[in-house]
């Protein structure tokens, strides 16, 4: 089975600190997502990346970044958190490989991570 | 007006009902997904499709191209089913990429 594991569970930060939410996944997949879930809202793209060292944003990347140094491992950073950016955060990842022809892979879901921002 | 909307938000049933829960988007897409979340936020997925129907178990999920709509169905409905559940669409254009419903809200009570 396909397991994605995020590195905390709930975090609570103050503003102004700098975030970094860890997943990994252990299929060897090679993409690789990062969303936000607010009530209301649904889910919703910050960032995701299709390789090492490869990102692309998503629908709401401000205030984020993000980094694919190993392709099991893929970092969500919040420069300076506010407390906008309060949120669960789920990471997900998928198998096939980017290409030019649609791909309709299932995306596999980490637990996630409820953040507060104080 | 959200591409992908779902219906009804909140639903409850008694155990043993068959649940309906749909799905209508307004973009073009290359799949239709179906994921369930149980508190505690983890997300499974449950279907995938992009024409006709599948099954899995107690579950079946529906999807009518023309009508841009999708619906998925559980039969014989359990407590163990309580959960959110919600429709995502892949773009044909950009299929790494999902644009998702918002969920319904589903408890069961035995």
């Amino acid at each position: 089975d396909v397991k994605v594991t995020q590195s905390s569970r709930y975090l609570v930060k103050r503003t102004g600190e700098k975030v970094f939410l860890e997943c990994v996944q252990d299929m060897d997949h090679e993409n690789m997502f990062w969303y936000r879930q607010d009530p209301g809202l649904g889910l919703r793209l910050i960032y995701f990346s299709y390789d090492v060292k490869m990102k692309e944003k998503g629908d709401i990347p401000e205030g984020y970044s993000v980094s694919r140094e190993k392709k099991e491992r893929f970092s969500l950073i919040l420069e300076s958190a506010s407390t906008n950016q309060t949120s669960m955060y789920l990471c997900a990842s998928t198998l096939q490989r980017r290409s030019p022809f649609p791909s309709t892979d299932t995306q596999y879901f980490g637990p996630g991570t409820r953040l507060t921002v104080l | 007006k959200n591409e992908v909307e779902q219906s009804p938000q909140n639903l409850t049933a008694q155990e043993g009902e068959f649940i309906t829960i749909n799905c209508s988007y307004s973009v073009g897409i290359s799949a239709l997904h179906w994921l369930q979340q149980h508190p505690g936020g983890g997300i499974v997925s449950l279907f995938m499709l992009s024409s006709g129907k599948k099954k899995h178990g107690r579950l079946i999920a529906t999807i009518n191209i023309q009508e841009k709509h999708s619906s998925l169905h559980i039969t014989a409905s359990h407590p163990r089913d309580s959960a959110v559940y919600i429709c995502a669409a892949s773009s044909p254009f950009n299929t790494d990429k999902l644009i998702f419903g918002t969920g319904t809200r589903l408890q069961v009570f035995p």
